[in-house]
């Protein structure tokens, strides 16, 4: 059975940073890109940033471009998302999403999600 | 506002058919194929339809997707009390370089 585990969350204040962590099981890891999507609280879902499988290819979103930075260990299937200079509209739920596509990632078709993490800025 | 636009709400009774729009333009629809998730408030979305109309396993066959140019949509047909919940468009944007997600519609079963 494939679970993601997200954790890493919690409050602090803007230009503040947190390191998320999603811990991936069920799957042959390596195999599928991961990806990460937050939703602010009463808004819809956004993009934030996608890894390969091997880890050598990642993206990111404008509004967090230059700021995150996604990494992961495949010996220990864990996927990361470091945030620096925190902004209060960084505050949302952040999923860990595992790529449907096999292989060379899709980063839109997600087919496991995790539950979430919070992270909540401000001052 | 999103790269790729929904009607904010859309709603049906049981047993009707209803469909949702996703409208894009050329470096995201009219290039990429199109994904659709459905989300419960409170839970983590769902994979419906990836590849503009591939169901994953598990998915009812009373939905359906479909992409024609640069808008897509989402069917539902046999509309169920379940069915109740927000969707969500999703689809690459070679210009932004990632996936552009719509921003959303919300489905009431009257």
């Amino acid at each position: 059975e494939v679970q993601l585990l997200e954790s890493g969350g919690g409050s602090l204040q803007p230009g503040g940073s947190l390191r998320l962590s999603c811990a991936a099981s069920g799957f042959t890891f390596s195999n599928y890109a991961m990806s990460w999507v937050r939703q602010a609280p009463g808004k819809g879902l956004e993009w934030v940033s996608g890894i390969s499988g091997s880890g050598r290819i990642s993206f990111f979103a404008d509004s967090v471009k230059g700021r995150f930075t996604i990494s992961r260990d495949n010996i220990e299937n864990t996927v990361y998302l470091q945030m620096n200079s925190l902004r209060a509209e960084d505050t949302a739920v952040y999923y860990c999403a595992k790529d449907h596509s096999y292989g060379s990632g899709s980063y839109g078709a997600l087919d496991y999600w995790g539950r979430g993490t919070l992270v909540t800025v401000s001052s | 506002q999103s790269v790729l636009t929904q009607p904010p709400s859309a709603s049906g009774t049981p047993g009707q058919r209803v469909t949702i729009s996703c409208s894009g333009s050329s470096p995201n629809i009219g290039s990429n194929s199109v994904n659709w998730y459905q989300q419960v408030p409170g839970t983590a979305p769902k994979l419906l339809i990836y590849s503009n109309d591939q169901r994953p396993s598990g998915v009812p066959g009373r939905l359906s997707g479909s992409k024609s140019g640069t808008s897509a949509s989402l069917a539902i047909s046999g509309l169920q009390s379940e069915d109740e919940a927000d969707y969500y468009c999703v689809a690459w944007d070679d210009n932004l370089n990632g996936p552009v997600f719509g921003g959303g519609t919300k489905l009431t079963v009257l």
